[in-house]
């Protein structure tokens, strides 16, 4: 049984600091990895993703992927109180493209 | 915006009754999927498409059955709904191949009584 864990959260953040969000995951194979922000009640919103050990940046947002350690993470930096939502992680292990999802981490800026 | 509508936005129908859900996509885009979204689960897959009449299980798949006639459209079936599919269901598209990030549509919420 392929595997995403991610903490629930809430995730408490003071607004211009610093929320680090973890999610690990069991298949070896994985092979691409994304994060999703999803407001309440809305759809997920693709915001990163990484292919490739090391650091990826964009913008406020980084996402870190460590392969030996079957980790991935999410920096968002200068939190703001628009960033308060949950976060998907998501991994593929396939070129079909099936993907993954943990539970999600319920993060909320306050100002 | 990767063009994808779902329809209907909202439905609520009873225990036995068939129900059919419509993703429609407007980029030509090969690969479709159909997800469900449950408190505690996230999102778990239930059919993938990677072309017209090409199509496979997910994670999820028992109770029901897709089709793809046409390369915009991607169509799931409960063929006799039951209380436990009660959930909201969002379409995705992959703008790539099957490894690329996949866009997704603005959700079904379906209520079976």
């Amino acid at each position: 049984q392929k595997e995403v864990e991610q903490n629930s959260g809430p995730l408490s953040v003071p607004e211009g600091a610093i929320a680090s969000l973890n999610c690990t995951y069991s298949d070896r194979g994985s092979q691409s990895f994304f994060w999703y922000r999803q407001y309440s009640g809305k759809s997920p919103e693709l915001i990163m993703f990484i292919y490739s050990n090391g650091d990826k940046e964009d913008g406020r947002f980084t996402a870190q992927l460590n392969k030996a350690s079957q980790y991935v993470s999410l920096l968002i930096r200068d939190s703001q109180p628009s960033d308060s939502a949950t976060y998907l992680c998501a991994v593929s292990s396939d070129s079909w493209g099936k993907l993954q999802f943990g539970a999600g981490t319920q993060v909320v800026v306050t100002p | 915006d990767a063009g994808i509508t779902q329809s209907p936005r909202h439905k609520v129908t009873e225990t036995g009754t068939p129900v059919t859900l419509r993703c429609h996509q407007t980029e030509n885009h090969r690969y479709m999927y159909w997800y469900r979204q449950d408190p505690g689960h996230g999102l778990r897959l239930i059919h993938y498409s990677y072309g017209v009449k090409d199509t496979d299980k997910g994670e999820v798949s028992d109770g029901y059955s897709v089709s793809r006639s046409k390369t915009e459209d991607f169509l799931l079936t409960l063929e006799s709904a039951t209380s436990s599919q009660t959930s909201v269901y969002f379409c995705a598209i992959s703008v790539g191949t099957g490894g690329q990030p996949q866009h997704f549509g603005d959700g079904t919420r379906l209520s079976i009584l």
